[in-house]
């Protein structure tokens, strides 16, 4: 039973330019949440999706968007990217939104902006 | 606002010790609290959860002990072994399903 994956697992941008991350959850979990972690932090939340909608988000700006496909997949989509944006992206995935206690987490994607 | 922090960036304990791992939390609304491990290059794990109607929880080897008086958590480890070095952090969650995370604190086991 394949647990969450990720893809990339790492990469490199410059400022400005748009990057996508990939994630496909634990087989029978239907809800896909983002978090982002800053080397030395704790994962900070930006959004959940559930039914192919966007559920609730954290505190990030429009930059960060995203998309849940049928198969319950996700994308995360960060447009003009900044230095500061520099973390571990993880993707964790839950059987049902309210779940959000038995999350699964992938092993992130690390992005690197210079 | 809502803020989870701990208060041992890292704690080094000898291989059989006790450790234990506190976190402080600032949301008296949350009731579900967790403690997650991420070893180096992987995602957080989840440890041991403890719903705020209790006070204390235990797994193996671990304990988890809340006291909402004080809004206070903590993660207690038996006999501590090298494999238990990783990073551990408390996360809270509301009403609004979304999970709360600390800075996280270093657990150092040595022979």
């Amino acid at each position: 039973d394949a647990g969450v994956t990720q893809s990339p697992t790492h990469l490199i941008k410059t400022r400005g330019q748009q990057v996508t991350l990939r994630c496909s959850p634990k087989s029978g979990h239907d809800t896909v949440s983002w978090y982002q972690q800053a080397l030395g932090q704790g994962p900070q939340f930006i959004f959940q999706y559930y039914e192919e909608e966007e559920r609730q988000r954290g505190n990030f700006p429009d930059r960060f968007s995203g998309h849940q496909f049928p198969n319950y997949s996700s994308e995360l989509n960060v447009n003009a990217l900044l230095l500061g944006d520099s973390a571990l992206y993880l993707c964790a995935s839950s059987l049902a939104p309210q779940n959000t206690g038995e999350l699964f987490f992938g092993e992130g994607s690390r992005l690197t902006v210079l | 606002g809502e803020s989870v922090g701990l208060h041992l960036p890292t704690l080094s304990v000898q291989e059989g010790d006790n450790s234990i791992i506190n976190c402080a939390y600032s949301n008296s609304a949350s009731d579900y609290f967790i403690w997650y491990k991420q070893e180096s290059g992987k995602g957080p794990q989840f440890i041991i959860d403890i719903r705020s109607n209790m006070d204390k929880r235990q797994g193996q080897r671990v304990t988890v002990l809340l006291n909402k008086t004080v809004k206070h958590l903590s993660l207690q480890i038996a006999a501590t072994q090298p494999g238990d070095s990783a990073v551990y952090f408390c996360a809270e969650k509301d009403h609004t399903d979304k999970l709360i995370f600390g800075t996280g604190t270093r657990l150092q086991v040595f022979p």
